[in-house]
């Protein structure tokens, strides 16, 4: 089945520890997603890519990073920088261009402070 | 960026009641999805209205996009306790509204 896989399902972080979640999606979509969702609140983007190599800030970038190198893949790393993480943080894609097509969400992964 | 507001914040019905929620933007959108999450899930593609004034259903669910394509609706009729879950709209680069928590009292 075509889908996107988020890994892991749970995550815990130490203080000034970086972390990565993975996303993969066989859905062979152009555009990915990173959105990060707070208890009781909307989805927030982090950041998306569009294409390969290729990728944009979202609203609340600052202490998040990520990467587009195959077209399957968009990795994020949470920094040490990012002084709040503990969220639940889902990736999405899409055939094409942002907020033009239906986005199709990865099952999330927690992310918390030890 | 473009502000989606999305009201009610919480909608508690009993069952076979109806619900509706509301999604108001400042600027006009080329588009508006809605999605659907369940607790503890993902957030599940519904719909996307295009056209000024479009109005779409998909069986108890009807969706509205306002002639000024500045609004929408998500209406369930008769709501079931599968209904449970938080309602979202998105706009033009996928800013989502806070959503609508819905809960149905059997």
């Amino acid at each position: 089945d075509g889908g996107i896989t988020q890994s892991p399902k749970y995550l815990f972080r130490k203080e000034g520890q970086n972390v990565t979640l993975s996303c993969e999606q066989n859905l062979n979509h152009d555009a990915m997603y990173w959105y990060r969702q707070d208890p009781g609140q909307g989805l927030r983007l982090i950041y998306y890519s569009q294409i390969v190599n290729d990728f944009q800030k979202g609203d609340i970038a600052e202490g998040y990073s990520v990467s587009r190198e195959k077209k399957e893949s968009f990795p994020l790393t949470v920094t040490s920088a990012q002084k709040n993480p503990t969220a639940f943080y889902l990736c999405a894609s899409s055939i094409g261009s942002r907020g033009q097509e239906p986005q199709h969400f990865g099952d999330g992964t927690r992310l918390s402070i030890l | 960026g473009q502000q989606v507001m999305q009201i009610p914040q919480y909608q508690h019905v009993q069952e076979g009641e109806d619900f509706t929620t509301y999604c108001n933007s400042s600027t006009t959108l080329s588009n508006i999805q809605w999605y659907k999450q369940r607790p503890g899930g993902h957030p599940v593609f519904l719909i996307q209205l295009v056209k000024s004034g479009e109005v779409k259903k998909q069986k108890r669910l009807t969706f509205q996009f306002g002639e000024a394509k500045k609004n929408s609706s998500l209406h369930i009729t008769a709501t079931q306790t599968t209904d449970v879950g938080t309602y979202f709209c998105a706009g033009i680069d996928m800013r989502f509204g806070a959503g609508t928590r819905l809960t149905v009292k059997p």
